[in-house]
């Protein structure tokens, strides 16, 4: 199975930061990876997939990039709402997740 | 709309089994998968497995496999996941999820059902 490692894993900012998580894949992916959102008592939600399409009603403050091994979520400028854990996904693997905190 | 609701939170005793249930509305079941994803208390999602809702492949996680059987109803539009031989670390908030397209990508997800294994 494809591991995904993520980094960092915890990351503390302001709102209105611009905030990148990466992910890494243990061999080539092509572009078949997925982001979501997780805030406490919630199921994940789903952000961008095929590595840079945004889901249908995401805020296009969300946006992701690369192919191959090297996958990026960026947030243009947190928002509170925004305070949440972020996880990548491919096939069956995911991520170790990323905890966004108010610094 | 599409939604995924899952059946109730469930207390069980080491060595025991449990079935959890997902019906699915909104969509034609048949056209798309299901996957369970859990997550034990505080931690990351471990994906669990996969059925075809079309024609019932499965496909599991190697940790899991011979404990773990899902299954479909399609006339009631359900899918069911049965863990067996329960240990104190299958606690968690067990997910189902609507999976899509070539890379499985999860579009729809159940709002979750808590198992607790406890002596």
């Amino acid at each position: 199975d494809i591991q995904l490692t993520q980094s960092p894993s915890f990351l503390s900012a302001s709102v209105g930061d611009r905030v990148t998580i990466t992910c890494r894949a243990s061999q080539g992916i092509s572009s078949y990876l997925a982001w979501y959102q997780q805030k406490p008592g919630k199921a994940p939600k789903l952000l961008i997939y095929a590595a840079s399409t945004l889901q249908s009603g995401v805020p296009s403050r969300f946006s992701g990039s690369g192919s191959g091994t090297e996958f990026t979520l960026t947030i243009s400028s947190l928002q509170p709402e925004d305070f949440a854990t972020y996880y990548c996904q491919q096939l069956n693997s995911f991520g170790g997740g990323t905890k966004v905190e108010i610094k | 709309q599409v939604q995924l609701v899952q059946s109730g939170a469930e207390v069980k005793k080491p060595g025991a089994s449990v079935k959890v249930s997902c019906k699915a509305s909104g969509y034609t079941f048949t056209s798309y998968g299901i996957s369970w994803v859990r997550q034990a208390p505080g931690q990351g999602l471990e994906w669990m497995g996969w059925i075809s809702a079309y024609n019932g492949n499965t496909n599991y996680a190697q940790k899991l496999q011979g404990r773990v059987t899902m299954t479909t109803d399609t006339s009631t539009s359900t899918a069911y996941m049965e863990l067996r031989s329960l240990r104190s670390d299958d606690t968690a908030v067990y997910y189902c999820a609507r999976r899509m397209g070539v890379a499985g990508r999860f579009d729809y997800w159940g709002q979750g059902t808590l198992v607790t294994v406890s002596s």
